[in-house]
């Protein structure tokens, strides 16, 4: 199955900044995911990239907010932008389906907006 | 009814134990379903799929039941490191996974 490397793995960041999430793929994929998922909760999808073409976003998830860039097929970034602290989260980004239809994740970017 | 619905636990069980986690989906349109592994502060990792007959892979059996909308995941002989949540995921195709929030369980030595 493909490996994910996701950075950063943490940050604390200040209300109104932003922080764009890095997933690079050691093999070439058609699309990525991305996902949140807050405290206690499960994954809720963001929204999904393609390459080529401008993300699809989830109900609840915009584009303002969330920029994704999807230059080719091994790379994306997820920006969460103007963070509030309801923006705490961990982040992941995701490909799939590989093998026995399974997806794999990157390790996850644990969010704190103070 | 949520789309995914499993008992969130936790599961405080002793080494050793034969422990069953179950999985309810709402969407009959479903067509493949997973069981994954989450540890804390890690991502989920892909435990296995779940075939219509019912699949092992060692101490893990998992079945489904698509009359009743029903996965469950079974584990024997419990290990110190099957400590984790197991998340119920439904693929229904064209549709975003759907994960469910998760069973812990704890093994105690």
């Amino acid at each position: 199955s493909a490996v994910i490397s996701q950075k950063p793995s943490r940050d604390i960041c200040q209300r109104g900044t932003s922080l764009t999430i890095q997933c690079q793929v050691d093999s070439q994929v058609t699309m990525m995911f991305w996902y949140r998922q807050q405290p206690g909760q499960s994954l809720t999808l963001i929204a999904t990239a393609n390459q080529g073409s401008e993300a699809t976003y989830e109900s609840g998830f915009v584009i303002d907010k969330f920029p994704i860039s999807r230059p080719n097929l091994t790379f994306s970034t997820l920006t969460v932008s103007n963070m509030s602290p309801e923006d705490s989260s961990i982040y992941l980004c995701s490909v799939g389906p590989g093998g026995l239809g399974g997806y794999t994740f990157g390790s996850g970017t644990r969010l704190t907006v103070v | 009814r949520k789309e995914v619905e499993q008992d969130p636990g936790p599961f405080n069980v002793p080494e050793g134990a034969t422990v069953a986690f179950n999985c309810t989906y709402s969407n009959s349109a479903s067509q493949s379903f997973f069981w994954y592994r989450q540890d804390c502060r890690k991502e989920p990792k892909l435990l296995m799929s779940v075939y219509s007959s019912g699949n092992e892979d060692g101490r893990f059996t998992a079945q489904l039941n698509r009359a009743s909308q029903y996965i469950s995941l079974l584990i024997r002989d419990s290990k110190l490191s099957d400590s984790a949540t197991y998340l119920c995921v439904v693929d229904s195709g064209n549709t975003p996974l759907v994960f469910g929030k998760g069973t812990r369980l704890s093994v105690i030595a």
